[in-house]
């Protein structure tokens, strides 16, 4: 099975900062990557997908790269609405999996 | 859309059968996939399933437990859960893989508990 390894696991920061969240799998799955964004109570929301395509109604704040095994989510300037746990997935399979998650919380 | 119900209390070593119904889009068309979140944990991948139905891929964790399935004619996705274990306490969401990635229901929430 193919592992997802994201992290950090908890990020603190303030309004208006730059936040980087990266996911390395542990064997090449393309651009088969898409970046989740869930809250408290809520079914995980879709950002990205492959790799890099902002879903539609997502801000423009949200940014996605990488390909192969490398990732990384940017989200350019945080703002309050952005407070919240986001996870990578792979879909290069059928044999999902998801990175263990990343928590930014307010500074 | 995907609306999960079938979720409530049941007791270790008991069965529960979770639905999925879709709307909006050609069912039978698109692989399903069930995952699920334990309190306070992450997501975790439980199964997929092909669109016709033929191919059904199963977690370690449940493989023996769980059975995935569907009826294309109403467009319904199930998951038979058997032999249930405090491990299984979690909220199940369904998802199908669209034209993009997978998206999720709002999910169901199980209980395993005497």
């Amino acid at each position: 099975d193919i592992q997802m390894t994201q992290s950090p696991s908890t990020l603190s920061a303030s309004v208006g900062d730059r936040v980087i969240i990266t996911c390395r799998a542990s064997q090449s799955i393309s651009r088969w990557l898409a970046w989740y964004q869930q809250r408290p109570g809520k079914a995980p929301k879709v950002l990205i997908y492959q790799a890099s395509t902002l879903e539609s109604g997502v801000p423009s704040r949200f940014s996605g790269s990488g390909s192969g095994t490398e990732f990384t989510l940017t989200i350019s300037s945080l703002q309050p609405d952005d407070f919240a746990t986001y996870y990578c997935q792979q879909y290069n399979s059928f044999f999902r999996t998801f990175g263990q998650g990343t928590k930014v919380e307010i500074k | 859309q995907l609306v999960e119900s079938g979720g409530g209390l049941v007791q270790p070593g008991g069965s529960l059968r979770l639905s999925c119904g879709a709307s909006g889009f050609t069912f039978r068309s698109y692989a399903m996939n069930w995952v699920r979140q334990s309190p306070g944990k992450g997501l975790e991948w439980v199964s997929s399933i092909s669109g016709s139905g033929g191919n059904t891929y199963i977690a370690d964790s449940v493989k023996g437990r769980f059975t995935i399935s569907r009826d294309n004619s109403k467009s319904t996705l199930y998951l038979q859960m058997n032999r249930l274990g405090a491990e299984d306490t979690a909220i199940y969401y369904c998802g199908v893989t669209s034209d993009k990635c997978d998206v999720w229901g709002q999910g169901t929430k199980v209980t395993v508990s005497p």
